[in-house]
């Protein structure tokens, strides 16, 4: 069973419109931390937020907002304002406590296209 | 300037020669990793490390090995590459394990 899903291959937006990018995971550990990365056509890796499965409030990075649903397992980004730029790959990742590995599995990504 | 750095960029080999992808980190990180990303799959574990002479086996591990003698590096070796290597990947440190991982600008691997 995969441990981080995005079951969007590809999503479209509209220029300076909000999308949300899902993001489901499965873990029986306690203690996890949430991670989005962006990945543009380029091909670098470029770290977006964090999430600690104990921090209570959602985290927030300028337009990138990680909306955690702890109970549903659920760590979906929201990018406010979207731009041309924010068009790429992006990945949500999960990195486990005692049960795992300590660095972050990956899920298979979402395309995200922003139109003009 | 903080960074991951890989190397070679892109690399065009031959079946069972061996080659090493070496990384290198000039932040103190403790933590070390290689990733290896195919279209649809994102990216999946190879090996990582925790610090000098502690490595452990990613999701991925076959036909990898790696090393850990130094801080700063961690190489990818593969001692007998086959066409299904053929692959993006990307080496990564991080301070802890809840801190973003810095990537490597990633290399492309084709095995014929």
């Amino acid at each position: 069973a995969q441990k981080i899903t995005q079951t969007q291959p590809g999503m479209f937006v509209q220029e300076k419109e909000a999308v949300t990018l899902d993001c489901t995971y499965d873990t029986s550990d306690q203690s996890y931390g949430l991670f989005w990365y962006k990945q543009p056509s380029s091909g670098e890796m470029i770290f977006l937020i964090y999430q600690g499965s104990y921090d209570e409030q959602n985290a927030t990075e300028g337009r990138y907002s990680l909306n955690f649903q702890k109970a549903r397992k659920s760590a979906n980004l929201v990018i406010s304002a979207s731009q041309l730029g924010d068009s790429a790959m992006y990945f949500c990742a999960m990195r486990e406590g005692l049960g795992g590995s300590y660095i972050p599995t990956f899920g298979r990504g979402t395309s995200l296209i922003v139109h003009p | 300037e903080a960074q991951v750095t890989q190397n070679p960029r892109y690399l065009i080999t031959v079946t069972g020669k061996k080659l090493t992808v070496t990384c290198s980190q000039n932040m103190n990180h403790e933590y070390m990793s290689w990733y290896r990303q195919d279209p649809g799959l994102g990216l999946r574990q190879i090996y990582y490390s925790m610090n000098v002479e502690v490595t452990d086996k990613g999701d991925v591990p076959e036909g990898y090995k790696v090393s850990r003698k130094e801080k700063r590096n961690f190489p990818l070796i593969l001692e007998s590459p086959s066409p299904n290597q053929t692959s993006l990947y990307f080496c990564a440190s991080s301070l802890t394990t809840d801190t973003e991982a810095f990537f490597g600008q990633g290399t492309r691997l084709t095995v014929v």
